[in-house]
């Protein structure tokens, strides 16, 4: 049974702050790391794939991988109001995603 | 720029009765996909589309469902005969390209069944 596992939250973090997401996953043999945004009511909307081990960045975004550890995180730099919703880590491994259950961020203005 | 389209966004029906999902892929991927989400609940994959067949398939996806591209742009999910717990959202996806690729989702269709 392929897991993916996040922190349900509330995360909540200042406006202007760094906001930390984790995501562990349990299959060995995945191969591709995404992070989609879901507002309430809505679907999720792609932010940043990784494919690599190591960190990849993306304006305020960066994703780390690390395939040793089955740990992928998601960093949101001067977090806005704005990026209120919950942060889906989703992996792939074959003609599938598995999602994680989401962790729900609130920012505070 | 190009996105996934649903229709329709709600749908209520009768317990029993079939319902039919509609999708338009992006127009360049040929890789198409359903999953659906419980209030409150993961986002679950149902099923993965290429070529005219069922590539992957998971154990929700039962002899209820079905998948079928009609023409060259739609892409449907039918539900023969619904039950209570088929209420959710359903999202369709498309990616050009499976596995590593990254799969782009349309907007939902709510479904309730009542």
């Amino acid at each position: 049974q392929k897991e993916v596992e996040q922190n349900s939250g509330p995360l909540s973090v200042p406006e202007g702050a760094i906001a930390s997401l984790n995501c562990t996953y349990s299959d060995r043999g995945s191969q591709s790391f995404f992070w989609y945004r879901q507002y309430s009511g809505k679907s999720p909307e792609l932010i940043m794939f990784i494919y690599s081990n190591g960190d990849k960045e993306d304006g305020r975004f960066t994703a780390q991988l690390n395939k040793a550890s089955q740990y992928v995180s998601l960093l949101i730099r001067d977090s806005q109001p704005s990026d209120s919703a919950t942060y889906l880590c989703a992996v792939n491994a074959g003609n599938m995603l598995t999602f994680g259950g989401g962790t729900r961020l609130m920012v505070k203005p | 720029e190009p996105e996934v389209t649903q229709t329709p966004s709600h749908q209520v029906t009768q317990m029993g009765q079939e319902v039919i999902l509609r999708c338009v892929p992006i127009s360049n991927h040929l890789y198409f996909y359903w999953y659906r989400q419980i209030l409150g609940q993961k986002v679950e994959f149902l099923v993965s589309f290429y070529n005219n067949e069922i590539s992957e398939k998971s154990e929700i996806f039962d002899d209820q469902f079905s998948v079928e591209r009609p023409d060259g742009s739609n892409f449907t999910l039918k539900i023969r005969s619904t039950k209570l717990e088929d209420s959710a959202m359903y999202f369709c996806a498309s990616s050009e390209e499976p596995g590593e690729e990254t799969q782009y989702f349309g907007p939902g269709t709510r479904l309730l069944v009542l």
